[in-house]
């Protein structure tokens, strides 16, 4: 079965330095890695995913993540945290379903609230 | 449509009724997914669609719980019976393909509050 675990329930962090979001995850086979931010009352929206090649990721909103297969890792980055992008991000792991002519069955983590502060 | 389309936002039932969820998918995409989010949790698999067909339905809770999509774009979820744990943001996310690759796109959700 594959998980993801997001080992941090909230992270504050001040304007202007630079966030991490931590997550790890559990796979049997390549890992498919995706990070969603939800906005209250909106719903989820992609930020980045690893599929293959290089092990940095480039997202939307300047956001990166590094995928670290040695130490199952896919943390969130910013290198300067505004205010705007406290919310709730979640990561997530694909599985590739066989059955039914094949699909991707996603697993996602309990989220982390990050808090911008002014 | 432009995104993915849920209706309604929120749904305040009483213990015991019936609801309908409504999912407009992005226009041409085949896959269409439906999610639970829990107060506190990330999103939880229900049920997946190819087309009109559901082909995984895994995740449903149980037998109250039922999802169709009689022409391949709109879905409904249809919980019977409802009772106060059903209390959650139902989420639906469609997919042009089901390619890894393509990722999902998600609705706003509907909130539904059973009292």
């Amino acid at each position: 079965a594959q998980s993801v675990a997001q080992p941090e329930d909230q992270v504050n962090v001040a304007e202007g330095n630079p966030l991490t979001v931590k997550c790890t995850y559990s796979v049997s086979g390549n890992p498919y890695l995706f990070w969603y931010v939800q906005y209250p009352n909106r719903g989820l929206q992609f930020l980045l995913k690893y599929i293959t090649g290089d092990n940095l990721v480039k997202g939307s909103y300047g956001f990166e993540a590094e995928f670290n297969k040695s130490q199952t890792s896919f943390h969130l980055k910013k290198p300067s945290a505004l205010v705007s992008d406290s919310a709730l991000y979640f990561c997530a792991v694909i599985r590739w379903e066989q059955n039914s002519g094949g699909y991707q069955k996603v697993t996602f983590g309990i989220g982390t609230k990050l808090q911008v502060i002014p | 449509g432009a995104g993915v389309s849920q209706t309604p936002s929120n749904k305040v039932t009483e213990k015991g009724k019936y609801v309908e969820l409504r999912c407009d998918p992005i226009s041409g995409h085949t896959a269409l997914y439906w999610y639970r989010q829990s107060l506190g949790q990330g999103p939880e698999f229900l049920i997946y669609f190819q087309g009109t067909g559901a082909a995984d339905d895994s995740g449903l809770p149980n037998d109250r719980f039922f999802a169709v999509r009689p022409e391949g774009s709109v879905s409904t979820l249809k919980i019977q019976r409802t009772e106060r744990g059903d209390s959650a943001v139902y989420l639906c996310a469609s997919s042009p393909g089901t390619g890894v690759g393509y990722g999902y796109t998600f609705g706003s959700g509907t909130r539904l509050t059973v009292v």
